[in-house]
């Protein structure tokens, strides 16, 4: 079974609209840690964003927020104000567990196409 | 100043030679990885490394093999290229612990083709 699903490949958004980018993960674990991961065309890949399991608020970076609901197992990233420069990849990433062997497994990605 | 480096960043070479590819980092983090990304874009974990002991080890061709000579680099030596081998190869450090520590952070990548 997939951990973290992403279900849109690819999304076109106008410049200026805020656009949510779903996420879906699965664990049994109490303890786990979210991440969004942004990926433009020069191939890098740009940390935005984490979530803890244990969180009580909602994380936000900026124009980056994350939109968690525990018991939907859903972590959606939410980001305000688009910009031509958002044009990218967006990975969503689970940790499970908090020991050194514990490893982030990625969903396939979403492609953001932002529209001038 | 750069957080993770690899080198090279392109790498092209023929089926059968054997290539390494070299990571630093100066973060001063305790952890390093090595992710492999194919051409669909799918992220895997190939090999982690905390305090230059290898703790992750997935199901990987024993022709890959990580070496670590300290808690700031991890190389990544492949023998006996193949096809299948071409992708972008990323590096990534954390600095261990709970929370937002566990934040990995990326290299620019190596990409790999084998001819």
């Amino acid at each position: 079974a997939q951990k973290i699903t992403q279900t849109q490949p690819g999304m076109f958004v106008q410049e200026k609209e805020a656009v949510t980018l779903d996420c879906t993960y699965d664990t049994s674990d109490p303890s786990y840690g979210l991440f969004w991961y942004k990926q433009p065309s020069s191939g890098e890949m740009i940390f935005l964003i984490y979530q803890g399991s244990y969180d009580q608020q909602n994380a936000t970076e900026g124009r980056y927020s994350l939109n968690f609901q525990k018991a939907r197992k859903s972590a959606n990233l939410v980001i305000s104000a688009s910009q031509l420069g958002d044009s990218a990849m967006y990975f969503c990433a689970m940790r499970e567990g908090y020991s050194s062997a514990s490893k982030i497994i990625f969903g396939s990605g979403t492609r953001l196409s932002i529209r001038p | 100043d750069t957080a993770v480096s690899q080198t090279p960043k392109y790498l092209v070479t023929q089926m059968g030679n054997d290539k390494s590819i070299k990571c630093e980092q100066n973060l001063g983090h305790d952890t390093m990885y090595w992710y492999k990304q194919d051409s669909k874009k799918f992220l895997k974990i190939m090999f982690s490394y905390n305090n230059k002991e290898l703790i992750i080890n997935e199901t990987v061709p024993n022709r890959f093999s990580p070496k670590s000579p300290d808690k700031a680099h991890l190389n990544l030596h492949i023998n006996s290229l193949e096809l299948g081998d071409s992708a972008v190869y990323f590096c990534a450090s954390s600095q261990g612990g709970t929370g937002v520590r566990e934040t990995q952070y990326f290299g620019p990548g190596t990409r790999l083709l084998v001819l």
